[in-house]
């Protein structure tokens, strides 16, 4: 079935550090992929998608880049700041039977960003 | 534009009990989706209506169950309540299918109903 696999957290790192949060997929077809974000004591907010095969998805300086070739969904920032200390969850939706609001989550990765 | 309301936010209950959770969507949107969050399986899909009929269904017991208004607010209840269902409930809301390639499966979530089972 499909599946996606997010690297294992906690991540910290330092003010202005830059960030990878590795994301690979397992699924049939091409799906839709997602970066979602989670602060502390709220719901998910949606940071970036992408819909198709070398897609970039980008907001608020967070990136990422949908390769078919590596089933892979990385996600990227280039100098991270305390404000983006949450847990990122990757995810994924096919679609099947016309269904939206399936999505297939990873575990998610914590980030804490240091002054 | 309001966001997605869910209410309680929390709550506890006592083994075999059952709890009903309420989620309003965002204004216009026709689609609600739930979700559970446990820090061992992480996101579940629990289910999804759109136009007060579910179209799709995750692997939860029947015990799990959900219904959606005709003003496109949703339930969800959980019957005989077991300690494994202390979670966080999660609903989205969307416009539903059909919302354009731009918007595909753009989920809008409301922050939660925490549910502690006792």
């Amino acid at each position: 079935g499909n599946s996606v696999t997010q690297m294992e957290g906690p991540v910290t790192l330092s003010e202005e550090a830059f960030l990878t949060i590795n994301c690979t997929y397992t699924a049939t077809g091409y799906p839709s992929l997602f970066w979602y974000v989670q602060y502390p004591g709220e719901g998910l907010q949606l940071l970036l998608k992408a819909t198709k095969a070398d897609d970039k998805g980008s907001n608020k300086g967070f990136e990422a880049t949908y390769r078919k070739e590596t089933t892979s969904f990385h996600l990227e920032k280039g100098s991270v700041q305390v404000s983006d200390s949450a847990v990122y969850f990757c995810a994924l939706s096919d679609g099947r039977g016309g269904s939206q609001g399936n999505l297939i989550f990873g575990k998610g990765t914590k980030l804490s960003v240091k002054p | 534009k309001a966001g997605v309301t869910q209410t309680p936010r929390y709550l506890i209950k006592t083994r075999g009990q059952q709890v009903t959770l309420s989620c309003s969507p965002i204004s216009g949107h026709r689609s609600v989706s739930w979700y559970q969050q446990t820090p061992g399986q992480g996101l579940q899909f629990l289910f999804e209506y759109f136009s007060e009929t579910q179209r799709n269904k995750g692997n939860f017991p029947g015990r799990f169950s959900g219904r959606q208004f005709s003003n496109s607010r949703s339930e969800m209840n959980v019957s005989t309540l077991e300690l494994g269902d202390s979670a966080l409930y999660l609903c989205a809301s969307s416009r539903g299918p059909g919302q354009g390639i731009f918007g595909a499966n753009v989920l809008t979530f409301g922050a939660g109903s925490r549910l502690t089972v006792l």
